[in-house]
């Protein structure tokens, strides 16, 4: 299977506290992307980076990926309660047009 | 702009009937993509449409079906209904160039799909 794996499953941390998610893929990608799902609903997309970038920061987050390891982990800062939510990576494959691989997610919690 | 719009939004189904989920995508965007997602396999693409052509197919049986039409809307079908169809749908549509990969995408609510 082409799906990424994704560590930890499950992560349970306070408000204020850091999140770190981390996201495995099997074959060299175009893009990896990281989006958030609320409760059952619709992929809201976090942020974007190529294969040629090493990092990238929006608002919160922070996000890293090393394709020597074929890797990419997620940063949330400063965590708030409104953060709780399932986190997923999704990479994109040259020659495959909109087609992404979804890892299978990483649930987090933030309590207050 | 309006987002992706899905419909119907819950459907409930018996085993061996078929179903035809709509999805709308933003304006302007040509890519429609179709996911499914279920508690144990995850999130899996379904297929890919762009300007009216199927681009790219997941492994799924030839049950699921779908089609774009001339104004990017976008229509999924699954034929003769499984239990292990029940799932969240999800559409996603993207400002895709041709030959670019990987835009980000938009998704729709989900047809959640009972099958009983």
């Amino acid at each position: 299977s082409q799906q990424g794996e994704e560590d930890p499953q499950a992560l349970s941390i306070q408000e204020g506290e850091n999140a770190t998610m981390n996201c495995s893929y099997k074959t060299s990608i175009n893009n990896l992307q990281w989006y958030r799902q609320n409760s059952g609903r619709g992929l809201v997309h976090l942020i974007l980076i190529r294969s040629n970038e090493r990092e990238k920061h929006s608002g919160r987050l922070r996000v890293t990926l090393d394709t020597s390891k074929k890797s990419s982990s997620l940063l949330i800062t400063a965590s708030r309660a409104a953060d709780t939510a399932s986190y997923f990576c999704a990479t994109a494959y040259y020659n495959q047009g909109g087609k992404l691989i979804f890892g299978q997610g990483t649930e987090l919690s933030v309590k207050p | 702009k309006a987002g992706v719009t899905q419909t119907p939004r819950y459907l409930i189904k018996t085993r061996g009937q078929q179903v035809t989920l709509s999805c709308s995508p933003i304006s302007g965007h040509r890519s429609v993509s179709w996911y499914q997602q279920t508690p144990g396999q995850g999130l899996q693409f379904l297929f890919e449409y762009f300007s009216e052509t199927q681009r790219n197919k997941g492994n799924f049986p030839g049950r699921f079906s779908g089609r774009q039409f001339s104004n990017s809307r976008s229509e999924m079908n699954v034929s003769t209904l499984e239990l292990g169809d029940s799932a969240l749908y999800l559409c996603a549509s993207s400002f895709l160039k041709p030959g670019l990969a990987g835009a980000e995408q938009y998704f729709g609510p989900g047809t959640r799909l009972t099958v009983t």
